[in-house]
């Protein structure tokens, strides 16, 4: 099993509907979750940390499921400008703090 | 963003050939890292520097040799590369490793492996 897993999509998404997507974790050890967002032939870009309790960032938002090991992203309103690969990233404090990154989950926002 | 600066953006290198890949960090951090993204993998991390000493290499083959002379700078030599080297290469550097740090990332080298 993969260490950090993500369903590559893509998510075909009209544009100002809402689109969410997850990331499932096999280390129960894992402590640090994040979002990364990546253009296409650019670099990843943090776009949000994951907290316990969850947390929004404007028409972001970000859960945990720790029971369950996964975390999720959901995207109220999508813009065109939304469209890009979501990258999920954990941290494994157990193994020295290394950044394990997902596969990416991309997401097309047409008109 | 010229935060993290790297070149060139595209390489492309017979297996014979010995090139080197540059990245710059304008941000004061004392991390740095190479991390390599092949066409529908995972960014796989290469090598982790920390206060210019590396704390990781990632089971990397020595056809890549990493160098890091002071906390802003870092290459990547390569040398008899082969065509499944092909990928993009993403430097990166955050505050310091092995804490819980927002990675910034250079817009990466496109490798072409002939």
């Amino acid at each position: 099993r993969k260490e950090v897993e993500q369903d590559p999509g893509p998510f075909n998404v009209p544009e100002g509907a809402t689109v969410a997507f997850n990331c499932t974790y096999s280390n129960s050890a894992s402590q640090s979750f994040f979002w990364y967002r990546q253009d296409c032939r650019k670099e990843p870009k943090l776009l949000m940390s994951v907290y316990s309790s969850g947390n929004e960032d404007g028409r972001f938002t970000a859960q945990l499921n720790r029971a369950s090991q996964y975390i999720s992203l959901l995207i109220r309103d999508s813009k065109l400008s939304d469209s890009a690969t979501y990258l999920c990233v954990v941290n494994i404090k157990a193994a020295g703090n290394k950044l394990t990154f997902g596969g990416g989950t991309r997401v097309l926002v047409k008109p | 963003e010229t935060g993290v600066t790297q070149t060139p953006r595209h390489l492309v290198m017979g297996m014979t050939n010995k090139k080197s890949l540059k990245c710059e960090q304008h941000l004061g951090h004392n991390a740095m890292y190479w991390y390599k993204q092949s066409a529908k993998k995972p960014l796989e991390l290469m090598f982790v520097y920390n206060f210019k000493e590396q704390t990781e290499n990632n089971s990397v083959p020595s056809r890549f040799s990493p160098e890091c002379p002071n906390s802003s700078h870092l290459f990547l030599h390569l040398h008899t590369l082969q065509p499944e080297d092909s990928a993009l290469y993403l430097c990166a550097s955050s505050h310091t490793a092995g804490t819980n740090e927002k990675l910034f990332f250079g817009s990466g080298t496109q490798l072409s492996v002939l």
